[in-house]
């Protein structure tokens, strides 16, 4: 059974800082593994969506890579903002389902 | 596209009333996946469809649990009765195919009292 586990569970940085978010999964057999970002009361938003056969993605100050044998990926986040407060959840892509984990709170202080 | 849309945003029910959730996905989008969120189990995934048909709805918690898809615009999620225990965020989600990105509505906040 696919496990994902996101370290850590909390995060405060002074804005500007650059920041690494990480996640790990159980099972490296997977098809692609996605990072959202969930604002408080509100639904989830998709950051990147890496492929099992890709190594990174990025978007702007966003950078996903993907090491699928070691069973890691890290969401780099450069330059960071206090738009950037939000909870980060990656999700892995082993089946047919999406496995998530519990998500990093971040804060971004001004 | 207006996105994924949810209804209700917020309901307050008692205990052993029956709970209808709502979900309109994007249109085009084949693949509709229910999700419920809490604190202590994260985001879970309690079934999903394709073109319409239930393919996994192995995450359903129990037979009080039940969804249904009748056309490629609507999916409800149905609770009776309702307890407690079923109090969190019910999300929606749609994709073009089961591997594409999913959009996700607003969610729905349920508390059973």
């Amino acid at each position: 059974k696919q496990e994902v586990t996101q370290i850590p569970a909390a995060l405060s940085v002074p804005e500007g800082e650059n920041l690494v978010l990480n996640c790990s999964f159980t099972d490296s057999a997977i098809y692609n593994l996605q990072w959202f970002r969930q604002d408080p009361g509100k639904g989830l938003t998709s950051l990147l969506l890496i492929q099992s056969s890709q190594r990174e993605q990025t978007s702007g100050r966003l950078n996903a890579s993907l090491d699928k044998s070691s069973g890691r990926s890290t969401l780099y986040i450069a330059a960071s903002q206090p738009g950037d407060s939000a909870t980060y959840l990656c999700a892995v892509r082993s089946s047919e389902k999406l496995v998530f984990g519990k998500g990093t709170k971040l804060t971004v202080n001004p | 596209d207006a996105g994924v849309i949810q209804s209700p945003r917020h309901e307050v029910t008692e205990m052993g009333q029956e709970v209808t959730l709502r979900c309109k996905p994007i249109s085009g989008h084949n693949s509709l996946f229910w999700y419920r969120q809490t604190m202590m189990r994260g985001l879970e995934l309690l079934i999903y469809f394709n073109n319409n048909v239930p393919i996994d709805d192995s995450g359903m918690p129990e037979d009080r649990f039940s969804a249904k898809m009748p056309n490629a615009s609507f999916s409800t999620l149905k609770i009776q009765p309702s307890e407690p225990r079923d109090s969190a965020v019910y999300f929606c989600a749609s994709s073009s195919g089961t591997g594409e990105t999913q959009y996700f509505g607003p969610g729905t906040r349920l508390l059973v009292l």
